[in-house]
């Protein structure tokens, strides 16, 4: 079936080096793509989204890149602090006629070392 | 606003035991949304719902019901707990997409999840 999926399960970053979390997704017809944080015992946070109509968008200390014609998704997050160390998920948006219906997948964790 | 409230944060319970996760959310979503979280994995759809009276499956419905009477709650029915069903538990809830007036509204607030342990 149709899946989004992570290449590296675990990064470990220095801290104040740049972090790159890839995801890659087979479903063609998702129009948006959105990547949650989820620090240790607690639900996923929004970070950032991006629409299909969209190569680059950024947010603070974030940036998100989608590629289409590999169906590759990227999180970019600038100096890397202590407080991004958590499991980062990559999720599209599946077409349908009502609702947000998120599909996730397995999730990065990142560890930044001091 | 206290956003996404669920109850109970941990629970044990019994093979063939029922029992009920509550979801409350004061943020006036229309669409709210029960996942399960597996160790190392992400998310899976159980159930959501788009309003008050409306709810249907999603990638995971077996063993699980919910109801959606108000806006605000959104309770999830385990009704014979097995082992499969040790997870944790996530309610969600979001806005309809075009509702905030922003590009892009799809995102969830999630509650801080509900661990349930079947033994």
């Amino acid at each position: 079936g149709e899946s989004v999926g992570l290449h590296l399960p675990t990064l470990s970053v220095q801290e104040g080096d740049n972090s790159i979390i890839n995801c890659a997704y087979s479903n063609s017809a998702s129009d948006y793509f959105i990547w949650y944080k989820q620090e240790s015992g607690k639900g996923p946070q929004f970070i950032i989204d991006i629409r299909s109509n969209m190569d680059k968008r950024q947010g603070q200390r974030v940036t998100v890149l989608l590629n289409k014609t590999v169906k590759h998704l990227s999180l970019q997050i600038a100096a890397t602090q202590p407080g991004d160390s958590a499991v980062y998920f990559c999720a599209e948006e599946q077409a349908w006629a009502a609702g947000n219906k998120l599909t996730f997948g397995g999730g990065t964790r990142v560890l930044v070392k001091p | 606003n206290a956003g996404v409230t669920q109850t109970p944060k941990f629970r044990i319970l019994k093979i063939g035991q029922s029992m009920t996760l509550q979801c409350a959310q004061d943020m006036n979503h229309n669409y709210m949304y029960w996942y399960r979280q597996d160790p190392g994995m992400g998310l899976k759809l159980i159930y959501y719902s788009v309003g008050a009276g409306i709810t249907d499956k999603g990638e995971v419905p077996n063993g699980y019901n919910v109801s959606r009477s108000t806006t605000e709650d959104f309770p999830l029915r385990l009704e014979l707990a097995a082992p499969s069903q040790t997870s944790v538990y996530f309610c969600a809830s979001s806005y309809p997409s075009g509702q905030t007036g922003f590009a892009n509204t799809g995102e969830l607030f999630f509650g801080e999840g509900s661990r349930l342990t079947v033994l």
